[in-house]
């Protein structure tokens, strides 16, 4: 089955700097990658997601790229801020259709220092 | 707004009681996810329904059942509660669209004595 790698496991910036976080996925079927971000005491919310066949994907300070050659894609966060503080979880499923269980990484926790 | 709701934050539970999860979604997704989240090992796939009365084994599915009678409610069930079950669970909701976004509750924290 699917394995997701991710790093690091801890993650501290300065506000107002980026953040990067970097997962690998072991099937090479894989072809839907989803970001999830988890605040204290709510389950996780998307943020962000990328499909196969797309490299890189923005939305306004969040970003994603995707090197399907390599198995690996990356979470960008630009100009941090003290919301931005959570846990990060990338994923990665094959899709068929219908129902996708998720494979997830064991997630990376995200200071933003003031 | 998708709501995902799950019975309870807090449950704490006897080995070897029979316990159960319920998970309850408003939105008429046809899919219903249940995993496990620990400390340093991410979220974890327990099973998932894509339908009424159909259920697929994910990753970890030893020592769960799970039951879907309606389309809007997914439970989990343990039979025989262990301490290895201690844990955080979330439930989590999809529509029938192929790699649609999936919603979570807010988890209910089970610990076993």
């Amino acid at each position: 089955g699917e394995n997701v790698e991710q790093h690091p496991s801890t993650l501290s910036v300065q506000e107002g700097d980026s953040a990067v976080i970097k997962c690998t996925y072991s099937d090479s079927a894989s072809n839907y990658f989803p970001w999830y971000k988890q605040e204290l005491g709510k389950g996780p919310q998307l943020i962000i997601d990328i499909r196969s066949n797309v490299g890189e994907k923005k939305d306004q300070r969040i970003a994603v790229t995707l090197n399907k050659t390599a198995k690996h894609f990356s979470l960008h966060i630009t100009e941090t801020q003290p919301e931005d503080s959570a846990v990060y979880f990338c994923a990665a499923t094959t899709t068929g259709g219908g129902a996708d269980g998720l494979t997830f990484g064991k997630g990376t926790h995200l200071i933003i220092q003031p | 707004d998708v709501k995902v709701t799950q019975s309870s934050r807090y449950l704490v539970k006897r080995t070897g009681e029979k316990v159960f999860l319920e998970c309850v979604q408003d939105m008429d997704h046809e899919n219903m996810f249940w995993y496990r989240q620990d400390p340093g090992l991410g979220l974890r796939l327990i099973y998932f329904s894509y339908d009424v009365k159909m259920k697929e084994k994910g990753d970890i599915p030893e020592g769960y059942s799970v039951s879907r009678e309606k389309k809007e409610r997914f439970s989990l069930i343990l039979e025989s509660a262990s301490t290895n079950q201690t844990s955080m669970y979330l439930c989590a909701s999809s529509s029938g669209a192929a790699s649609s976004e999936q919603f979570f509750g807010p988890g209910t924290r089970l610990t076993v004595l």
